[in-house]
């Protein structure tokens, strides 16, 4: 069955350094997510991205984040000076139409966990 | 705003026992619901959905009925094994009032022999 590969699936990093969290999605999905689930809270959205721009995004999303899709197969989320609460897990995940249309299902990846020290 | 709010974890169980875990929701229209699992080392499954009220979605076992009178969808199973072990998060989409999928805090259950 497909399905939708992260990496890494952990890492810790330095307050203040860049993060990178790649994502493979599955091949024929069009829409593709990141969401987090910090530590005993719930899984929050973050932003969507379809046809190589973002479509819509959180208010969490800042400026400190983006994605990117630098090639056919990976989705990348950027955090550019990470902060201790940018602890969390990070989900992608993808789909054939946009989320929340009808009973649109989002496949998910296992998720990277990111540590900030 | 639209939200979910989950039974709190954790949730322990013997093989064979009957689980419920009670999901409510707030949504400006009329969402889709859905159940997803997350076993061990993987990533969110999609375990069963409703688009409408009085539908009921079922896999394995596991069954959930959209009730708009209470705004609830809580998760069942009469049997519960030990491989059901994982963590259990409800959701709603509510599209076009909010586009982005709104996910309860997560129940994790575990289902001892």
């Amino acid at each position: 069955e497909p399905e939708v590969t992260q990496t890494p699936s952990h890492q810790v990093t330095q307050m203040g350094q860049e993060v990178i969290l790649r994502c493979v999605p599955i091949s024929n999905h069009l829409y593709f997510y990141w969401y987090r689930q910090i530590l005993g809270q719930k899984v929050e959205f973050l932003v969507s991205f379809y046809n190589n721009e973002i479509s819509e995004k959180s208010e969490i999303f800042d400026d400190q984040f983006s994605v990117e899709r630098p090639d056919g197969s990976n989705f990348t989320l950027k955090i550019r000076s990470t902060k201790l609460e940018d602890s969390a897990m990070y989900f992608c995940a993808s789909s054939h139409q946009r989320q929340g249309r009808g009973a649109n299902v989002l496949t998910f990846g296992a998720g990277s966990r990111l540590t900030v020290l | 705003g639209n939200s979910v709010t989950q039974m709190e974890g954790p949730v322990t169980l013997s093989e064979e026992a009957f689980l419920t875990i009670n999901c409510t929701y707030t949504a400006t229209g009329y969402p889709s619901l859905f159940w997803y699992v997350q076993y061990p080392g993987e990533g969110l499954q999609l375990l069963l959905k409703a688009t409408k009220a009085d539908d009921k979605g079922s896999n394995k076992g596991f069954e959930a009925t959209y009730r708009k009178e209470t705004t609830s969808f809580h998760l069942e199973k009469g049997s519960v094994q030990v491989s059901d072990s994982a963590v259990y998060f409800c959701a709603l989409s509510d599209p076009p009032n909010n586009n982005d999928m709104r996910f309860g805090a997560g129940t994790r259950l575990t289902v001892k022999p």
